[in-house]
């Protein structure tokens, strides 16, 4: 069945190195998103995309992250150097705007950064 | 900016009891969309139910409805019947029609006891 695949599913990481998370999202989707979910915060949209194209990326950090979709079936999320504060799960949507409401969410990739 | 409120952090319900989770939200928009996403301990985010704020009608999904006050801007989720896989996470969210994006409540951890 169709699904969002997001890969690794854990990644633990020393401070300072470069992490990068991968979303498949599902065929013929246009619009992707990038959330963050923190014991803190809560569940916060870091960027998301329509038909590849970036149209908010407000949440994002802009010294340290960076969210591309270099392909419709690949969107990229990229933290260079990462912090202990991006300790976090992050998770990948996906959606069909104009069609339906709903986003589908992938399982996150739970990022622990030591 | 839409706020989301989930005023319960933790409920308990015994098996096969119905259980009320609250949410209330704010919003000058009147074209939006309202959502319960459900998130057990395998992190997968679920959609649980969806209403339209155009729609008088409250929705339902087998055992969970919605109790839906426009004017209140509440909207509150019965789980009847209880059981144990029922056990989560539950995010409201708040999606207003004009972006797409969605803005989660800070969750309600629902424990069903056998």
């Amino acid at each position: 069945d169709a699904r969002v695949t997001q890969t690794p599913r854990d990644k633990v990481t020393e401070m300072g190195q470069e992490v990068t998370m991968r979303c498949q999202p599902i065929l013929g989707h246009n619009t992707v998103f990038w959330y963050r979910q923190t014991m803190m915060q809560g569940l916060e949209l870091l960027a998301y995309f329509r038909n590849r194209a970036p149209l908010d990326d407000s949440g994002m950090p802009k010294d340290r992250f960076s969210a591309e979709m270099p392909d419709a079936t690949l969107a990229t999320l990229k933290i260079q150097p990462s912090e202990p504060r991006d300790s976090a799960v992050y998770f990948c949507a996906s959606g069909l705007r104009g069609t339906n409401t709903e986003a589908f969410f992938g399982q996150g990739t739970r990022l622990t950064v030591v | 900016a839409q706020t989301v409120t989930q005023s319960q952090p933790e409920m308990s319900v015994q098996e096969a009891e119905t259980v009320t989770l609250s949410c209330t939200y704010d919003t000058s928009e009147n074209n939006y969309y309202l959502f319960w996403y459900k998130q057990p301990p395998s992190r997968q985010m679920i959609l649980v139910i969806r209403q339209e704020a155009y729609k008088q009608q409250n929705a339902t999904e087998n055992r969970f409805s919605v109790n839906f006050q426009k004017a209140a801007k509440s909207f509150s989720l019965k789980i009847s019947d209880s059981q144990l896989g029922d056990t989560a996470m539950y995010f409201c969210a708040f999606m207003w029609a004009g972006s797409y994006q969605l803005t989660f409540g800070k969750g309600t951890k629902l424990s069903v006891i056998p």
